[in-house]
């Protein structure tokens, strides 16, 4: 699967929009972008996913760049409750998900 | 619906004992995931069950892992003479058909310490 890179940390203030970046310039035509979040102490949260057009759910939008190259998670009003580690994976039908570093969001009153 | 559990929530045990984590998966989720998580680490693949055969157990760290599904649903993973390096959370996650582009979600994990 290919290899992302994301920012280590990151604040933003509550009540603003959160834009998460991530690269993954590897990635083949058929792996898909999930994004997930852990909250300290608990199991990874499902947040999106998508392979190439732009994703909405009640949760966050994902936008995926028309190479494929790279994408944005926007959590759109960011509450304190959103401040968590979120995980940007691609993934084939390998099944398996390879969580990198990802983003420490710290979200401030 | 009922998530994905996991039990016991919390296991301490000694070094040298066995120790069997459970899973419950999502009720019809055919793909079943085990993983752990050491101290400020990310998360690491153990084994991949699809129904009740393991076609990827690429993670399993030594031969004192080991795991197992009956009946497509419930699965137990078994960790023999315990090692204080196993100390971790592990973490089940299940999807419905583990398809390339299917969600995977994960139970809220055993915290395992090993003294």
């Amino acid at each position: 699967d290919a290899k992302t890179t994301q920012p280590t940390s990151m604040d933003c203030a509550e009540g603003r929009a959160a834009n998460l970046p991530c690269n993954h310039s590897t990635i083949s035509g058929n792996e898909y972008v999930y994004w997930y979040r852990q909250i300290h102490s608990q199991g990874p949260q499902y947040i999106i996913h998508g392979l190439k057009n732009n994703e909405t759910n009640e949760m966050a939008s994902l936008i995926i760049t028309e190479d494929r190259k790279s994408s944005t998670l926007i959590l759109p009003h960011a509450t304190l409750r959103d401040t968590a580690v979120y995980y940007c994976i691609v993934k084939a039908a390998g099944n398996k998900l390879t969580f990198g570093g990802g983003t420490r969001v710290l979200v401030k009153p | 619906g009922a998530g994905v559990s996991q039990s016991p929530s919390n296991k301490v045990t000694e070094k040298g004992k066995d120790v069997e984590l459970r899973c419950d998966p999502i009720s019809g989720h055919t793909a079943l995931y085990w993983y752990r998580q050491s101290l400020g680490q990310g998360l690491e693949f153990l084994i991949y069950f699809q129904g009740n055969s393991a076609p990827d157990k690429s993670g399993l760290p030594s031969d004192r892992f080991s795991a197992e599904r009956t009946g497509g649903s419930v699965s137990t993973l078994t960790i023999q003479r315990t090692q204080q390096e196993d100390s971790a959370v592990y973490l089940c996650a299940s999807s419905l058909t583990g398809l390339a582009g299917d969600t995977q979600y994960f139970g809220p994990g055993t915290r395992l310490t090993v003294l």
